[in-house]
């Protein structure tokens, strides 16, 4: 199992961004699909868990979704902060072993 | 509220073996969910290491090809990780964490994480 992020994005405050995450075995909806965000110097947090729930107190801003037809997952960004320039990370497994993807540098200039 | 914190040595020499451990407090490990381990190099993105649930199942990255060893202590309420035969790709930040098991091979997110203790492997 193998999930495969832009290495980089960015965007200007208030507009859109949407981050990719490729399944390249198997199928996307077989298994939950996690996105973390971190910071420099800090443990990772979830901002969505379950392909698209939020956890309480992450904005509605964050959305998650999954895409059969292109065996992915996404994360989109709407109005975009200064605050929200951090690296993201999506997550899944596949029999009990857990796959992070690289990472995407997300940076709002 | 669950709250996770790394201890072990900071510094390793190259061939020994990396002992960390994670204490866990807020929540007893008895009551579920799986308890991980993840590291991540310096610059570079998020290894998992592997997880163990306190009934014994036990799951582990094949990268690490053997090397690591994670065990729980019910009593202390903490969980560890052994790293054989370390060298300098090991060095890294190591986070330990809670992963929500929702049965058979489902599971949801890493919804708890350590602050992360760096170790660093010298030769």
């Amino acid at each position: 199992l193998i999930l495969t992020q832009p290495h980089s994005v960015s965007e200007s405050p208030g507009k859109t961004v949407t981050i990719s995450c490729t399944r390249r075995s198997g199928s996307i909806a077989s298994s939950y699909v996690q996105w973390y965000q971190q910071r420099p110097g800090s443990a990772p947090t979830t901002i969505i868990y379950e392909d698209s729930q939020r956890p309480f107190g992450v904005p509605d801003r964050f959305s998650g979704s999954i895409d059969s037809s292109s065996n992915s997952a996404s994360l989109t960004i709407s109005g975009l902060e200064t605050e929200d320039e951090a690296d993201y990370y999506c997550q899944s497994y596949f029999s009990h072993i857990q796959i992070f993807g690289g990472g995407t540098k997300l940076t709002v200039l | 509220q669950v709250q996770l914190q790394e201890s072990g040595p900071g510094l390793v020499k190259s061939s020994e073996t990396l002992s960390l451990t994670c204490d866990v407090s807020g929540y007893s490990i008895s009551n579920g969910y799986f308890w991980s381990w993840i590291r991540q190099p310096p610059g570079k993105g998020l290894e998992w290491i592997g997880s163990m649930h306190h009934f014994g199942m036990t799951y582990y990255d094949v990268s690490l090809k053997s090397r690591a060893t994670i065990s729980i202590d019910t009593s202390k309420n903490q969980f560890s990780l052994k790293v054989t035969s370390v060298t300098a790709a090991d060095t890294a930040v190591y986070f330990c964490a809670r992963v929500h098991y929702c049965g058979g091979d489902c599971y949801s997110n890493f919804d708890s994480w350590g602050q992360g203790l760096l170790v660093t492997v010298s030769s």
